[in-house]
C-alpha cells in the first residue's frame, strides 16, 4: 500500500513559474525525502527533511513539513524545462524492526519552454 | 563514485517464461532494495536486504519471485513463471545504511515486458 500520496498527479507550467507539489502520509515518520525521476531513468534524491524540521532549502528547492497535518510540500522556484520529470515523496514507516522506504504515486511535472 | 549498475536494460519474454535481473550496488552500501514500478505509479518495495540478510519481503510474491544477495554485494531478482501483470520497471537501489536518513541511490532499472 502507498504510504505517501502526492498531489496534484500532474502539473503543467511555463518556464520561469513556480511549481508546488504536495505529499500527504498516514503514519508517523522520522524523515521525509523527495526524489525526481526523469523519463526512463532511476530516481534521484533531491532533499531530506527530518521530523523535527519545518522547512529546508536547497538551491531552487524549498521543502516544508507539517507533522501535525502529516503533509509536506516541495516548491521549485523559477522552473526550467529541465525540471520536467516525475517527483516522488518517500517516507520511512517503521515496520518489523526496520525502516521501510515507501514512495507515493508521484507528481508529473511538465515545464514548457 | 560509480552508481548502481543494473542489467539487462530491457527484457521481453512470453508469459510463463522465467527471467532474472542483476544489480551491483554502490561499493560500501550495506542496504539493497528491489522495487517494482508499474507505468504511471510509484515504486513499490519488493525486498530489502541488509548485507546478505532479508529485512523486509512482505510485498514479494514468493510463489513466483525470488531474490538473493550473495556475499552482501551483488543481487539477483528472479521471476518464474512470469505473468502479464509483471510487466514493469524493476529498480534496484542501495544506501549506506537505512535508518530513514540515508538517501537511496537508484540504478536506471530493467524494463520488463511480458507478452
Amino acid at each position: 500500500s502507498q504510504q505517501g500520496e502526492e498531489d496534484p498527479q500532474a502539473l503543467s507550467i511555463q518556464e520561469g513559474e513556480n511549481a508546488t507539489m504536495n505529499c500527504s502520509y498516514k503514519t508517523s515518520i522520522n524523515n521525509l525525502q523527495w526524489y525526481r525521476q526523469n523519463s526512463g531513468r532511476g530516481l534521484v534524491h533531491l532533499i531530506l527533511i527530518r521530523s523535527n524540521e519545518r522547512e529546508k532549502h536547497s538551491g531552487r528547492l524549498r521543502v516544508t513539513l507539517d507533522t501535525s497535518k502529516k503533509s509536506s510540500s516541495l516548491l521549485i522556484t523559477a522552473s526550467r524545462a529541465a525540471d520536467t520529470a516525475s517527483y516522488f515523496c518517500a517516507t520511512d514507516p517503521f515496520s518489523g524492526g526496520s525502516y521501510i522506504p515507501t514512495f507515493g504515486r508521484g507528481t508529473s511535472l511538465i515545464v514548457h519552454p | 563514485e560509480a552508481g548502481v549498475a543494473q542489467s539487462p536494460r530491457y527484457k521481453i519474454i512470453e508469459k510463463r517464461q522465467s527471467v532474472a535481473f542483476w544489480c551491483n550496488p554502490i561499493s560500501g552500501h550495506a542496504t539493497l532494495y528491489w522495487y517494482q514500478q508499474i507505468l504511471g505509479q510509484g515504486p513499490k518495495l519488493l525486498i530489502q536486504f541488509q548485507n546478505n540478510g532479508v529485512v523486509d519481503d512482505s510485498q514479494l510474491p514468493k510463489d513466483r519471485f525470488s531474490a538473493e544477495r550473495l556475499k552482501g554485494v551483488d543481487s539477483t531478482l528472479k521471476i518464474q513463471p512470469a505473468k502479464l501483470e509483471d510487466s514493469a520497471v524493476y529498480l534496484c537501489a542501495s544506501s549506506f545504511i537505512w535508518q530513514g536518513d540515508s538517501p537511496l541511490h537508484f540504478g536506471n532499472g530493467t524494463r520488463l515486458t511480458v507478452t
